[in-house]
């Protein structure tokens, strides 16, 4: 069964600098979520897309931004990076028309800042 | 304040045996729970959904509780295997939330041959 794919698995960057990662769902899921995992903790909430459209919005610093495009991808930007920053950034996916459907993650993006 | 607290940070148990998982929550209305397990590096992977007007659910060698009353969920694997070593991690889904997960700290389970 197709499964979340997330790019890039590994991404370096240095202080201020950008990144942008980004977000294939499954297939017929209609709502994304985007999660932070530093090191020795659980993931946290930052920002969730469905129908393209912001659904809600949790701990994501004002210097993140995300969307959700056509095909239902998504993207998180990243600017200004800090080494706070550096992180493991997972991306989750649902079809929430269907009641209680659970989220299913990606493997996520190892986001080192230098 | 509002926690998600797991029994505790590791778990060892042998080959074999039925391992338990306890997940508390205080001051959340969950609308349902869910369990993951995490390998290192790796994005957690989906287990078993509970709802809230469920007592328990099964899937093979797995099974969850959730007691509203208690605000608890257990979760047991039972025969385990070393293959189950991994970190488990419950999750709540609050009542009128747009469904964002909020992870409990997770428990490190070791299966030991």
């Amino acid at each position: 069964a197709a499964g979340v794919i997330q790019s890039p698995r590994h991404l370096i960057k240095e202080k201020r600098e950008t990144a942008t990662l980004k977000c294939y769902p499954i297939p017929r899921h209609d709502t994304v979520y985007w999660y932070q995992q530093g090191p020795g903790q659980d993931p946290q909430f930052l920002i969730s897309f469905y129908e393209k459209m912001q659904s809600d919005k949790g701990s994501i610093p004002d210097r993140f931004s995300a969307q959700q495009f056509s095909d239902y991808h998504s993207e998180l930007n990243m600017s200004s990076l800090e080494l706070g920053d550096s992180a493991l950034y997972f991306c989750a996916s649902s079809r929430t028309g269907e009641s209680n459907q659970p989220q299913h993650f990606g493997d996520g993006t190892r986001l080192s800042i230098l | 304040s509002q926690k998600i607290e797991q029994n505790s940070e590791a778990l060892n148990i042998q080959e074999g045996k039925t391992a338990t998982l306890t997940c508390n929550y205080t001051n959340y209305s969950p609308a349902y729970l869910q369990w993951y397990r995490q390998d290192p590096g790796r994005g957690p992977v989906f287990l078993l959904l509970i709802r809230e007007n469920e007592k328990e659910k099964r899937k093979e060698r797995l099974k969850v509780t959730f007691d509203t009353t208690l605000k608890q969920s257990l979760f047991h694997i039972t025969a385990s295997q070393p293959a189950d070593s991994a970190t488990y991690l419950c999750a709540l889904v609050v009542s009128g939330s747009a469904r964002q997960l909020t992870f409990g700290s997770g428990t490190q389970l070791t299966v030991l041959p």
